[in-house]
């Protein structure tokens, strides 16, 4: 079936250093892949999504590219802020409308 | 302003009650989803509406039903509710064939 894994649950560092969380993820299909921001207490929020052409999608300062040898789409962020602390999700659609979530990956960026 | 919204935010119920959750969107979104956030596990989905009176089982149903009788109000049914459905739940709406969610602020449910 289709899973998403995120192996990190917890990623800790410091303001201004670089942000790579891990994303893999199995379809039979050619999903489309994203990963979804919920800051403390609020609504996971949409951040970015794959393309169909290979552009690599790009918002906040974030940036994912989808690998489809590598079956991964990791989430990049050049220099860490302390308002990027929050959870962050992986998730694909298997073109089924039904969004299948990773387990999430909490990032918090220390001063 | 778009959006989508649940009420209450915050219930505490006692084992064997019943527990109704109401989620409201204000986009004519076809599709609404009820989905359990619950940590390590991230968010698990619980039924799929696709439209008015078409309802669909998620992966983890059982313990729950839904209700959708206007296509802008999903309401997710926790007939007895039992301990082990604490969690916080978020509803979710799209438009039919996109999987851009627009997430609810979520209700956090305590059951004792």
């Amino acid at each position: 079936g289709d899973s998403v894994t995120q192996t990190e649950g917890l990623v800790t560092l410091t303001e201004g250093l670089p942000v790579m969380l891990n994303c893999t993820y199995q379809s039979t299909y050619s999903p489309f892949l994203f990963w979804y921001v919920q800051h403390l207490n609020e609504a996971p929020k949409l951040l970015l999504k794959s393309f169909t052409d290979n552009k690599r999608p790009e918002h906040q300062g974030f940036h994912a590219t989808l690998h489809k040898s590598s079956s991964s789409f990791h989430l990049q962020k050049s220099s860490a802020q302390l308002s990027d602390s929050a959870l962050y999700y992986c998730a694909l659609d298997p073109n089924t409308n039904k969004v299948v979530f990773g387990t999430g990956t909490r990032l918090q960026v220390l001063p | 302003d778009m959006k989508v919204t649940q009420m209450p935010r915050y219930l505490i119920k006692r084992m064997g009650e019943n527990v109704l959750l109401e989620c409201g969107q204000d986009m004519s979104h076809e599709t609404m989803y009820w989905y359990r956030q619950d940590p390590g596990l991230g968010l698990q989905l619980i039924y799929i509406s696709y439209d008015v009176d078409s309802n669909s089982e998620g992966d983890i149903p059982k313990g729950y039903r839904v209700s959708r009788k206007k296509r802008e109000h999903f309401s997710l049914i926790l007939d007895s509710a039992k301990t082990n459905q604490t969690s916080v739940y978020f509803c979710a709406s799209s438009l039919v064939g996109n999987s851009d969610y627009t997430f609810g602020s979520g209700t956090r449910l305590l059951v004792i």
